[in-house]
């Protein structure tokens, strides 16, 4: 069975502060999705990962994946405040076509 | 616009009442899934059409639980004899192919009383 674990669940740093948020997943799989969601809100797609080594950046935010490690990190370059949310990793069962996710890291930046 | 769009965004319904939800996927995306999430949780899978077969669906749904997608555009979720602990925010997404992301809808907030 497929588990996504990720960590910390719960981070509260300051603004201009760096922090990487770890994503392990215990089977193969060669993709992985980061995903934003605002309280109340639905969920925004933030990355798309579909190889080993791939690494992609979009403002303050980069993500990596690790297949052989089965590790993803989403690192965050000096936060602001509007990077305040919740973010969920996500990864693809290979045999069909369910999405398995973690439990979220719920991120507060401190003006 | 020319996302996911779904239908309502808020519905409160009495125990025992039948309740439907309707999405919209964006037009050129074969894949529609329906989730469930309540706070402070993850998403969970509830079934996944392509076009308009029906290809799976979670073994934690309910026989309450029914999805159509007829024409292999819009999909209707029905929950069948409400409880409450339906009570959550159902999710649309689709998808174009395997592997390129799932687009979320904005959601539709049940709450039973």
């Amino acid at each position: 069975e497929l588990k996504v674990e990720q960590n910390p669940l719960f981070l509260s740093m300051q603004e201009g502060k760096n922090y990487t948020i770890y994503c392990n997943y215990s089977t193969t799989s060669d993709r992985l999705y980061w995903y934003r969601q605002d309280p109340g809100k639905s969920l925004e797609s933030l990355f798309v990962l579909l190889s080993n080594g791939a690494v992609k950046q979009e403002g303050r935010l980069m993500a990596s994946l690790d297949t052989k490690a089965r590790l993803s990190t989403l690192h965050i370059t000096a936060a602001v405040h509007d990077l305040s949310a919740t973010y969920f990793c996500a990864v693809d069962m290979v045999s069909n076509y369910q999405l398995i996710w973690g439990a979220g890291t719920k991120l507060i930046i401190k003006p | 616009d020319t996302g996911v769009s779904q239908d309502p965004r808020h519905k409160i319904t009495k125990r025992g009442q039948n309740v439907t939800f309707r999405c919209d996927p964006i037009s050129e995306h074969n894949r529609l899934y329906w989730y469930r999430q309540t706070l402070g949780q993850g998403p969970e899978f509830l079934t996944y059409f392509q076009n308009e077969a029906q290809l799976e669906k979670s073994r934690l749904l309910s026989d309450r639980f029914s999805a159509e997608r007829p024409k292999g555009s819009f999909s209707t979720l029905e929950i069948q004899r409400t409880e409450q602990g339906d009570s959550a925010m159902y999710l649309c997404a689709s998808s174009l192919i395997l592997g390129t992301g799932q687009f979320f809808g904005p959601g539709t907030r049940l709450t039973v009383l």
